[in-house]
């Protein structure tokens, strides 16, 4: 069956320090990949999203690599702020199922000052 | 535009009660969606329509749960009866396939939080 795993144990990270989180995937072949962010209380807000053709993506301080290889997608966030303290959702949507994304159960980042 | 909308944002009833929950999603969207979130099961799939058709409906945990999207700007979704395992926080996301080049981002709404006693 289709899995979507990501770390389950929050991430403690110093401010400053570049945050990396990983997002893996079985049984599935993605056209895209997709990452969100959950602040407590709130519906998760699209971040950035890879295609399957493409190996990185940028924006600000976010990077995000795509390995279809390895079945693999990392989140970094440089220069980590207090602010960028939430829980970050990786999903996965392919052509089989246009629309519809199939979530990971996220990770927590904490950065403290 | 005023984003998807949902309401009740919380709800407490007792076990056996009826609930509904509400949305009205962003205004052009084709394609609404019902999430249950919790600690233990993190955000899953319910049901999801295009074009206010149910396309797929296999996340739905029981008969108790049932979804109608009327139109194009509302949406609902039912539990009778509720039970306490039913306690969650509910989320109704919509998205759109004529955004070009199609990414179907999904935009969530604040979400109904349900407490069943």
């Amino acid at each position: 069956s289709q899995k979507i795993e990501q770390n389950s144990e929050a991430l403690n990270i110093q401010e400053g320090k570049t945050a990396t989180l990983t997002c893996n995937y079985t049984n599935y072949s993605p056209a895209y990949l997709q990452w969100y962010r959950q602040d407590p209380g709130r519906g998760p807000v699209f971040l950035l999203l890879i295609r399957e053709n493409e190996k990185e993506k940028r924006k600000e301080r976010l990077k995000v690599t795509f390995d279809t290889t390895l079945k693999q997608s990392l989140f970094h966030i440089t220069a980590s702020q207090p602010a960028d303290s939430a829980t970050y959702l990786c999903a996965l949507g392919s052509t089989d199922s246009w629309g519809k994304l199939q979530f990971g159960a996220g990770t927590q980042v904490v950065v403290t000052p | 535009d005023a984003g998807v909308i949902q309401s009740p944002r919380h709800e407490v009833t007792e076990m056996g009660q009826e609930v509904t929950l509400r949305c009205k999603p962003i205004s052009g969207h084709d394609y609404l969606f019902w999430y249950r979130q919790t600690m233990m099961r993190g955000l899953e799939l319910l049901i999801y329509f295009n074009n206010n058709v149910p396309i797929d409906d296999s996340g739905m945990p029981e008969d108790r749960f049932s979804a109608k999207m009327p139109n194009a700007s509302f949406s609902t979704l039912k539990i009778q009866p509720s039970e306490p395992r039913d306690s969650a926080v509910y989320f109704c996301a919509s998205s759109s396939v004529f955004l070009a080049p199609r990414t179907d981002t999904q935009y969530f709404g604040p979400g109904t939080r349900l407490t069943v006693l």
